[in-house]
């Protein structure tokens, strides 16, 4: 069955830090996978996006993604963190034709100054 | 465009009742879907059509009925609300299931 992983419920970095966040998911074709983040109260944005070709995708707000197929992983990572990056972050998979999205769990994501 | 739209934001209901959760699109989005969202369980699939006329269900349908008469708008039943029920929900809408965009969510409480 089609899955998502995140590994770590809580992440604390410090403000400036470099950021990765890890995904793994479980899916027998190539996967559409998505990043997407949700401020406190709100609704979710879509960050970024693979479906196919190169595979270092580039999203919104200086994040970026890479698959890797070997490791069926798909980690968001980002340079330099802003506190404004405190918020839940999700990483799903298309799962079917139909386009259902499976969710992992969510990674929490707190900025210290 | 207003995108994806929901109401109420906030409801408040008592065992037993029955509400309409709204959800309306103006992108033209044959795919739309409603998940819940649930402190550490990320967001489950409750129901999703695939056009007007045309639903399925997802990974958690009980207690839940949707219909979809027109392109727009894909309404969530809540038949008869149970504490189980308290969460917050969220419509989705995408063209041809690539990439989902979605609404503000409603807040709800099951008393």
């Amino acid at each position: 069955a089609q899955s998502v992983t995140q590994p770590d419920i809580h992440i604390t970095v410090s403000e400036g830090a470099s950021l990765e966040l890890r995904c793994n998911y479980s899916y027998g074709a190539t996967p559409y996978l998505f990043w997407y983040v949700q401020s406190p109260g709100q609704g979710l944005q879509l960050l970024l996006k693979y479906f196919s070709g190169d595979t270092l995708v580039q999203g919104i707000k200086g994040f970026e993604a890479e698959f890797k197929r070997s490791q069926s992983s798909f980690n968001l990572r980002k340079p330099s963190v802003h506190w404004s990056d405190a918020a839940e972050y999700f990483c799903a998979v298309r799962g079917g034709s139909q386009g259902n999205l499976i969710f992992g769990k969510g990674t929490k994501l707190s900025v210290k100054p | 465009n207003a995108g994806v739209t929901q109401t109420p934001k906030f409801q408040v209901l008592k065992t037993g009742q029955s509400m309409t959760l709204q959800c309306a699109q103006d992108m033209n989005h044959e795919y739309m879907s409603w998940y819940r969202q649930d402190p550490g369980m990320g967001l489950r699939l409750i129901h999703y059509s695939v056009g007007a006329g045309i639903t399925d269900q997802g990974e958690v349908p009980n207690g839940y009925n949707v219909s979809r008469s027109t392109t727009e708008d894909f309404p969530l039943r809540l038949l008869s609300a149970a504490p189980s029920q308290t969460s917050v929900y969220f419509c989705a809408s995408s063209y041809y299931g690539y990439e989902q965009y979605f609404g503000p969510g409603t807040r709800l409480t099951v008393t």
